[in-house]
């Protein structure tokens, strides 16, 4: 069975600054997608980017890119130029591209950003 | 598009009550997922649904629990009898097959507190 390890609790970050949220994931699967989700204090789960493992290339959405190591299992989220916006959960989640649809997520890092 | 709704957005009961909670999906969405998030366990699949089957109810934690999908734009998840343990937020996704990367869409959330 997949298994993803956030093993960051929590983090924080000076405003501005860059930061990186680790993951890793276990699997025997060759293809499938990586996710970061946010949630805010709102609650709402919201998805901030996300990977195919065949994909060579990191994917990047204006200031979050992530560091994907297919061989090393490992999926670090990166965000630049922190903002105090981005004062939430992260969770980062597996799926399989064949297989069930489930989405497994890790436990989340909670990321504070001081002013 | 509204999104995924999901009501109420709070409850509040006793135990030993009938609790239900309500989804909405976004229209057109093949895949319905019911999550419970705790701070001890994180964020866990209870059930999901393909076209209104329920697909895998591996997660639901025990009888008291019970989730329906009697059409493409509604489903419910009960709780009968409900205890203390229970509270928690609970989300409801979904997804469609051929979205990009299958992207779950989640809702708001239900935050339920059992007395």
């Amino acid at each position: 069975a997949q298994t993803v390890t956030q093993s960051q609790p929590e983090m924080s970050v000076q405003e501005a600054e860059t930061v990186t949220l680790s993951c890793t994931y276990d699997t025997s699967e060759s293809d499938y997608y990586l996710f970061w989700y946010k949630q805010p204090p709102s609650r709402q789960m919201i998805l901030v980017i996300r990977q195919e493992a065949y994909k060579q290339q990191n994917a990047t959405e204006n200031r979050f890119s992530v560091n994907f190591q297919k061989a090393a299992k490992s999926f670090s989220l990166k965000i630049s130029d922190s903002q105090l916006g981005d004062a939430a959960m992260y969770f980062c989640a597996y799926r399989s591209v064949m297989g069930d649809d489930k989405i497994i997520f890790g436990k989340g890092t909670r990321l504070h950003i001081l002013p | 598009d509204a999104g995924v709704i999901q009501s109420p957005r709070h409850e509040v009961t006793e135990m030993g009550q009938e609790v239900t909670l309500r989804c909405k999906p976004i229209s057109g969405h093949d895949y319905l997922f019911w999550y419970r998030q705790t701070m001890m366990r994180g964020l866990e699949l209870l059930i999901y649904f393909n076209n209104n089957v329920p697909i895998d109810d591996s997660g639901m934690p025990e009888d008291r629990f019970s989730a329906k999908m009697p059409n493409a734009s509604f489903s419910t998840l009960k709780i009968q009898p409900s205890e203390p343990r229970d509270s928690a937020v609970y989300f409801c996704a979904s997804s469609f097959i051929g979205g990009w990367y299958n992207e779950q869409f989640f809702g708001p959330g239900t935050r339920l507190t059992v007395l």
